[in-house]
């Protein structure tokens, strides 16, 4: 069964420390990876995407890293801010003659003072 | 601008009173597709749209339907609501680059359907 596990449910983090997020996958066959950050009441906006051969990407103080043979990624925010408080979701595509997305629940991110 | 639009972004309705959202994108994409999202779940692909009158189903098609007679419209359609059809409902668009491409969705603001 496709399915995306993310790691952990929420996280609260000081303004200015780092913090990473964790992202499982068992979804085949593979296309791509995509990490979007969604603010509440809002719809989802891309941060990084990546295909199979790709292992890191980078979006400003966003690096998104991708072991395509563990099938895990991870999502880590460098000297966060209060405006990093969202939800990250990591999104699998699979294509198999048409596109499935898979979503996974989101981490909540909280960033405080 | 690019965007995809979504209307309305509000609705309260009574079961069994048939309803349309409307999603419209303005970057000629090919590709178009309904999510819900609900508390605790991610969001969950209801259907997709490859390119003008291709529709396919998603993971919660049931309770649902879709039409895709131009481009730029893809919208969704409940033809008897239930109360558990409550819930965030999201539109996306991206451009088609093939199964090993990027394609990036863009997604519109969003409605927020209750069904009494």
């Amino acid at each position: 069964k496709n399915q995306v596990e993310q790691s952990p449910q929420s996280l609260i983090i000081l303004e200015g420390k780092n913090c990473t997020l964790q992202c499982n996958y068992t979804v085949s066959p593979f296309s791509n990876l995509r990490w979007y950050k969604q603010d509440t009441g809002r719809g989802p906006v891309s941060l990084t995407i990546m295909t199979f051969s790709e292992n890191t990407k980078s979006n400003g103080r966003y690096t998104a890293t991708l072991d395509a043979d563990t099938k895990q990624s991870s999502l880590h925010i460098t000297a966060s801010q209060l405006s990093d408080s969202a939800s990250y979701i990591c999104v699998v595509s699979a294509y198999n003659g048409g596109f499935k997305t898979i979503f996974g629940a989101g981490t909540r991110l909280f960033v405080k003072a | 601008e690019a965007q995809v639009t979504q209307n309305p972004r509000y609705l309260i309705t009574v079961t069994g009173k048939k309803l349309t959202v409307t999603c419209s994108q303005n970057m000629n994409h090919e590709y178009m597709s309904w999510y819900r999202q609900d508390p605790g779940l991610g969001l969950r692909q209801i259907y997709y749209s490859m390119n003008v009158e291709v529709t396919d189903k998603g993971d919660v098609p049931e309770g649902y339907k879709v039409s895709r007679k131009e481009k730029r419209n893809f919208p969704l359609i409940l033809e008897s609501p239930s109360p558990n059809q409550t819930s965030l409902y999201f539109c996306a668009s991206a451009s088609y680059k093939g199964p090993n491409g990027k394609n990036i969705q863009y997604f519109g603001a969003g409605t927020r359907l209750s069904v009494l």
